[in-house]
Protein backbone atom coordinates (compact mmCIF):
# COMPACT_ATOMS: atom_id res chain seq x y z
CA UNK A 1 0.00 0.00 0.00
CA UNK A 2 0.67 3.59 -0.36
CA UNK A 3 2.60 5.50 2.76
CA UNK A 4 2.01 9.03 3.04
CA UNK A 5 4.48 11.48 5.07
CA UNK A 6 3.75 15.22 5.33
CA UNK A 7 5.91 17.96 6.66
CA UNK A 8 5.42 20.28 9.24
CA UNK A 9 2.93 19.67 11.19
CA UNK A 10 2.05 23.40 12.25
CA UNK A 11 3.65 26.55 10.12
CA UNK A 12 3.55 30.03 11.19
CA UNK A 13 3.83 32.31 8.03
CA UNK A 14 3.83 36.44 8.21
CA UNK A 15 1.34 37.85 6.02
CA UNK A 16 3.23 38.28 2.34
CA UNK A 17 5.25 35.80 2.57
CA UNK A 18 5.58 32.31 1.23
CA UNK A 19 4.55 28.76 2.75
CA UNK A 20 6.34 25.63 1.77
CA UNK A 21 4.49 22.48 2.44
CA UNK A 22 6.00 18.47 1.57
CA UNK A 23 4.51 15.21 1.26
CA UNK A 24 6.99 12.00 0.69
CA UNK A 25 4.89 8.88 -0.82
CA UNK A 26 6.33 5.44 -0.80
CA UNK A 27 4.66 3.56 -4.17
CA UNK A 28 6.19 4.22 -7.32
CA UNK A 29 3.29 3.49 -8.99
CA UNK A 30 1.27 6.53 -7.57
CA UNK A 31 0.80 8.79 -10.24
CA UNK A 32 -2.00 11.46 -8.81
CA UNK A 33 -0.85 14.05 -6.01
CA UNK A 34 -3.63 16.39 -5.08
CA UNK A 35 -3.89 18.94 -2.18
CA UNK A 36 -6.67 19.56 -0.22
CA UNK A 37 -7.47 22.95 2.38
CA UNK A 38 -10.05 21.88 5.14
CA UNK A 39 -11.23 25.22 6.98
CA UNK A 40 -12.44 24.80 10.69
CA UNK A 41 -15.63 22.83 10.82
CA UNK A 42 -15.63 21.98 6.84
CA UNK A 43 -15.20 19.23 4.67
CA UNK A 44 -11.77 19.85 2.52
CA UNK A 45 -11.86 20.89 -1.16
CA UNK A 46 -9.48 20.36 -3.67
CA UNK A 47 -7.03 23.47 -4.30
CA UNK A 48 -4.66 21.71 -6.68
CA UNK A 49 -3.34 18.93 -8.17
CA UNK A 50 -0.74 17.64 -10.13
CA UNK A 51 -0.34 14.39 -12.29
CA UNK A 52 2.53 12.10 -12.73
CA UNK A 53 3.20 12.95 -16.07
CA UNK A 54 4.67 17.03 -14.90
CA UNK A 55 6.65 18.28 -12.52
CA UNK A 56 5.13 21.86 -11.89
CA UNK A 57 1.47 22.99 -11.59
CA UNK A 58 0.67 26.58 -11.30
CA UNK A 59 -2.46 28.34 -10.40
CA UNK A 60 -2.40 32.38 -9.36
CA UNK A 61 -0.50 31.96 -5.91
CA UNK A 62 -0.52 28.13 -5.78
CA UNK A 63 2.44 25.76 -6.84
CA UNK A 64 2.50 21.89 -6.48
CA UNK A 65 5.96 20.40 -7.73
CA UNK A 66 6.31 16.79 -8.09
CA UNK A 67 9.73 15.19 -7.98
CA UNK A 68 9.55 11.62 -8.91
CA UNK A 69 12.45 10.40 -8.78
CA UNK A 70 12.91 11.46 -5.20
CA UNK A 71 8.92 10.66 -4.75
CA UNK A 72 8.29 13.72 -3.13
CA UNK A 73 5.47 16.60 -3.84
CA UNK A 74 5.46 19.89 -2.54
CA UNK A 75 2.85 22.98 -2.15
CA UNK A 76 3.64 26.71 -2.52
CA UNK A 77 1.45 29.30 -1.68
CA UNK A 78 3.02 32.84 -1.80
CA UNK A 79 1.67 36.21 -0.82
CA UNK A 80 -0.29 34.46 1.93
CA UNK A 81 -3.21 36.18 3.10
CA UNK A 82 -5.12 35.61 6.39
CA UNK A 83 -7.74 33.36 4.12
CA UNK A 84 -4.78 30.94 3.83
CA UNK A 85 -4.94 30.05 7.34
CA UNK A 86 -6.30 26.38 7.38
CA UNK A 87 -5.44 22.67 7.10
CA UNK A 88 -3.98 21.37 4.69
CA UNK A 89 -3.65 17.97 3.20
CA UNK A 90 -1.74 15.74 0.78
CA UNK A 91 -2.29 12.92 -0.66
CA UNK A 92 -1.38 10.12 -3.02
CA UNK A 93 -3.22 7.09 -4.31
CA UNK A 94 -2.38 3.39 -4.92
CA UNK A 95 -5.41 1.25 -4.75
CA UNK A 96 -7.00 4.41 -3.21
CA UNK A 97 -6.23 7.89 -2.02
CA UNK A 98 -4.09 8.06 1.19
CA UNK A 99 -3.79 11.30 3.25
CA UNK A 100 -1.31 13.05 4.83
CA UNK A 101 -1.40 13.30 8.47
CA UNK A 102 -2.09 17.51 7.62
CA UNK A 103 -0.51 20.88 8.60
CA UNK A 104 -1.94 23.61 10.04
CA UNK A 105 -0.78 27.23 8.36
CA UNK A 106 -1.49 30.22 10.35
CA UNK A 107 -0.99 33.63 8.54
CA UNK A 108 0.04 36.04 10.46
CA UNK A 109 -1.46 39.67 9.85
CA UNK B 1 -27.23 23.04 -6.87
CA UNK B 2 -24.63 20.17 -7.55
CA UNK B 3 -22.91 18.55 -4.58
CA UNK B 4 -22.73 16.39 -1.58
CA UNK B 5 -24.40 16.85 1.51
CA UNK B 6 -24.33 14.93 4.72
CA UNK B 7 -26.93 14.94 7.68
CA UNK B 8 -26.74 15.38 10.56
CA UNK B 9 -24.38 18.06 11.11
CA UNK B 10 -24.23 16.57 14.56
CA UNK B 11 -24.85 14.09 16.49
CA UNK B 12 -25.11 12.36 19.89
CA UNK B 13 -25.07 8.95 20.49
CA UNK B 14 -25.52 7.19 23.66
CA UNK B 15 -22.92 4.27 24.37
CA UNK B 16 -24.25 1.12 23.05
CA UNK B 17 -26.58 2.50 20.06
CA UNK B 18 -26.41 2.26 16.11
CA UNK B 19 -26.54 5.55 14.51
CA UNK B 20 -26.63 5.77 11.13
CA UNK B 21 -24.76 8.94 9.05
CA UNK B 22 -26.60 10.12 5.81
CA UNK B 23 -24.55 11.08 2.86
CA UNK B 24 -26.41 12.15 -1.15
CA UNK B 25 -24.62 13.16 -4.30
CA UNK B 26 -25.64 14.79 -7.29
CA UNK B 27 -22.59 14.79 -9.18
CA UNK B 28 -23.73 11.22 -11.24
CA UNK B 29 -20.30 10.11 -9.17
CA UNK B 30 -19.33 6.20 -9.29
CA UNK B 31 -17.43 6.39 -6.38
CA UNK B 32 -18.30 7.35 -3.37
CA UNK B 33 -16.29 7.09 0.13
CA UNK B 34 -16.62 7.31 4.27
CA UNK B 35 -13.15 8.79 6.43
CA UNK B 36 -13.12 9.01 9.69
CA UNK B 37 -10.58 12.47 10.93
CA UNK B 38 -9.62 12.46 14.74
CA UNK B 39 -8.08 15.66 15.85
CA UNK B 40 -4.41 16.00 14.72
CA UNK B 41 -4.75 13.40 11.99
CA UNK B 42 -5.58 12.76 8.48
CA UNK B 43 -8.53 11.25 6.64
CA UNK B 44 -8.71 7.45 7.66
CA UNK B 45 -10.79 5.29 4.66
CA UNK B 46 -13.34 3.75 6.41
CA UNK B 47 -15.50 1.81 3.67
CA UNK B 48 -15.65 2.81 -0.62
CA UNK B 49 -18.05 2.27 -2.94
CA UNK B 50 -16.76 2.21 -6.52
CA UNK B 51 -20.22 1.13 -8.45
CA UNK B 52 -23.56 0.43 -6.83
CA UNK B 53 -24.47 -2.66 -4.69
CA UNK B 54 -21.09 -3.13 -4.77
CA UNK B 55 -18.37 -1.82 -1.83
CA UNK B 56 -14.85 -2.37 0.30
CA UNK B 57 -13.54 -1.87 3.14
CA UNK B 58 -11.14 0.62 3.93
CA UNK B 59 -8.30 0.90 6.60
CA UNK B 60 -10.54 1.29 9.25
CA UNK B 61 -13.63 -1.10 8.30
CA UNK B 62 -14.31 -2.76 11.88
CA UNK B 63 -17.30 -1.59 13.79
CA UNK B 64 -19.30 0.14 10.68
CA UNK B 65 -21.51 -1.15 8.05
CA UNK B 66 -22.50 0.30 4.64
CA UNK B 67 -24.89 0.13 1.95
CA UNK B 68 -24.60 1.22 -1.41
CA UNK B 69 -28.49 0.52 -3.13
CA UNK B 70 -28.43 3.90 -5.04
CA UNK B 71 -25.95 5.58 -6.82
CA UNK B 72 -26.72 9.19 -5.20
CA UNK B 73 -26.70 7.72 -2.23
CA UNK B 74 -23.81 5.79 0.60
CA UNK B 75 -25.07 5.56 3.86
CA UNK B 76 -22.40 4.89 7.09
CA UNK B 77 -23.85 2.74 10.47
CA UNK B 78 -21.43 2.99 12.99
CA UNK B 79 -22.51 0.30 15.28
CA UNK B 80 -22.18 -0.59 19.11
CA UNK B 81 -19.28 -2.52 18.45
CA UNK B 82 -17.47 0.46 17.38
CA UNK B 83 -14.90 1.08 20.55
CA UNK B 84 -14.29 4.71 19.98
CA UNK B 85 -16.63 6.42 17.77
CA UNK B 86 -16.21 10.22 18.53
CA UNK B 87 -15.19 11.39 15.61
CA UNK B 88 -15.84 14.04 12.36
CA UNK B 89 -17.17 11.58 9.66
CA UNK B 90 -16.48 12.72 5.65
CA UNK B 91 -18.21 11.39 3.42
CA UNK B 92 -16.44 12.05 -0.23
CA UNK B 93 -17.22 11.01 -4.32
CA UNK B 94 -15.48 10.76 -7.51
CA UNK B 95 -15.89 9.81 -10.96
CA UNK B 96 -14.62 6.23 -11.77
CA UNK B 97 -11.39 5.11 -11.79
CA UNK B 98 -9.93 6.25 -15.45
CA UNK B 99 -8.57 3.78 -18.36
CA UNK B 100 -4.92 3.02 -16.88
CA UNK B 101 -5.96 3.88 -13.53
CA UNK B 102 -5.86 7.93 -13.70
CA UNK B 103 -7.85 8.77 -10.50
CA UNK B 104 -10.44 11.93 -10.90
CA UNK B 105 -10.97 14.21 -8.00
CA UNK B 106 -12.55 13.35 -5.12
CA UNK B 107 -15.31 16.16 -3.66
CA UNK B 108 -15.64 15.91 0.08
CA UNK B 109 -19.27 16.53 2.06
CA UNK B 110 -19.58 19.15 5.02
CA UNK B 111 -18.70 16.82 7.41
CA UNK B 112 -20.93 15.31 10.60
CA UNK B 113 -19.14 15.15 14.23
CA UNK B 114 -20.36 12.30 16.18
CA UNK B 115 -20.48 12.54 19.91
CA UNK B 116 -21.15 9.73 22.16
CA UNK B 117 -22.26 10.52 25.70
Amino acid sequence: GENVEQHPSTLSVQEGDSAVIKCTYSDSASNYFPWYKQELGKGPQLIIDIRSNVGEKKDQRIAVTLNKTAKHFSLHITETQPEDSAVYFCAAPYEKLTFGTGTRLTIIP
Amino acid sequence: DGGITQSPKYLFRKEGQNVTLSCEQNLNHDAMYWYRQDPGQGLRLIYYSQIVNDFQKGDIAEGYSVSREKKESFPLTVTSAQKNPTAFYLCASSGRLAVGGSYNEQFFGPGTRLTVL
